[in-house]
């Protein structure tokens, strides 16, 4: 159990356009879902915070009307790269925990590339 | 702010000999640790954690890693390498009593495995 998809894997957009990348739990319900960013070779960097039906928190830095994130339900979770530049390029990965303190499961992360 | 440090960006071992991993934490309470390994191009899988119960925590693949509060160290070990660990690897934390709060990622650590 505690599966994580996300839909695309990889996604090449030319710059100016918008992405979608959603993230679902496919066997459990997750009140809360993680968007991490990965850079080549670093580590993962926390983006936002969604819990269902709320809004979402971002971490210091990131746009919030770049980055638009939706929890519409305890299984989705999108992330929305509003008029994209080649800078947004990079490794982003969803996590989602079903309760909080317990285990984050990671889903196999979408590789956008913008040019 | 809590912190997470791995001591080597990149570990090399020969096929059979012993894996050390090192993570040290920084956190006024016992935090929650992790240890992820990722694969290239993929999203992470949990190899083990730490949740204040036992202290030496066995997880999967052959990995354990112990709990050292006088240390505040978190360190992974495999008693034989395979060809098949050579991954990255991260440590991280969280901090119990928080709702939904995110995890907090080492640097990595990229272990190559030499036959």
């Amino acid at each position: 159990g505690a599966v994580v998809s996300q839909h695309p894997s990889r996604v090449i957009c030319k710059s100016g356009t918008s992405v979608k990348i959603e993230c679902r739990s496919l066997d459990f319900q997750a009140t809360t879902m993680f968007w991490y960013r990965q850079f080549p070779k670093q580590s993962l960097m926390l983006m936002a915070t969604s819990n269902e039906g709320s809004k979402a928190t971002y971490e210091q830095g990131v746009e919030k009307d770049k980055f638009l994130i939706n929890h519409a339900s305890l299984t989705l979770s999108t992330l929305t790269v509003t008029s994209a530049h080649p800078e947004d390029s990079s490794f982003y990965i969803c996590s989602a925990q079903r309760r909080a303190r317990e285990t984050q499961y990671f889903g196999p992360g979408t590789r956008l590339l913008v040019l | 702010a809590q912190s997470v440090t791995q001591l080597g960006s990149h570990v090399s071992v020969s096929e059979g000999a012993l894996v050390l991993l090192r993570c040290n934490y920084s956190s006024s309470v016992p935090p929650y640790l992790f240890w992820y390994v990722q694969y290239p191009n993929q999203g992470l899988q949990l190899l083990l954690k730490y949740t204040s119960a036992a202290t030496l925590v066995k997880g999967i693949n052959g990995f354990e890693a112990e709990f050292k509060k006088s240390e505040t160290s978190f360190h992974l070990t495999k008693p034989s390498a395979h060809m098949s660990d050579a991954a990255e690897y991260f440590c991280a934390v969280s901090e119990p009593g928080q709702a939904g709060t995110a995890l907090i990622f080492g640097k990595g650590t990229t272990l190559s495995v030499s036959s």
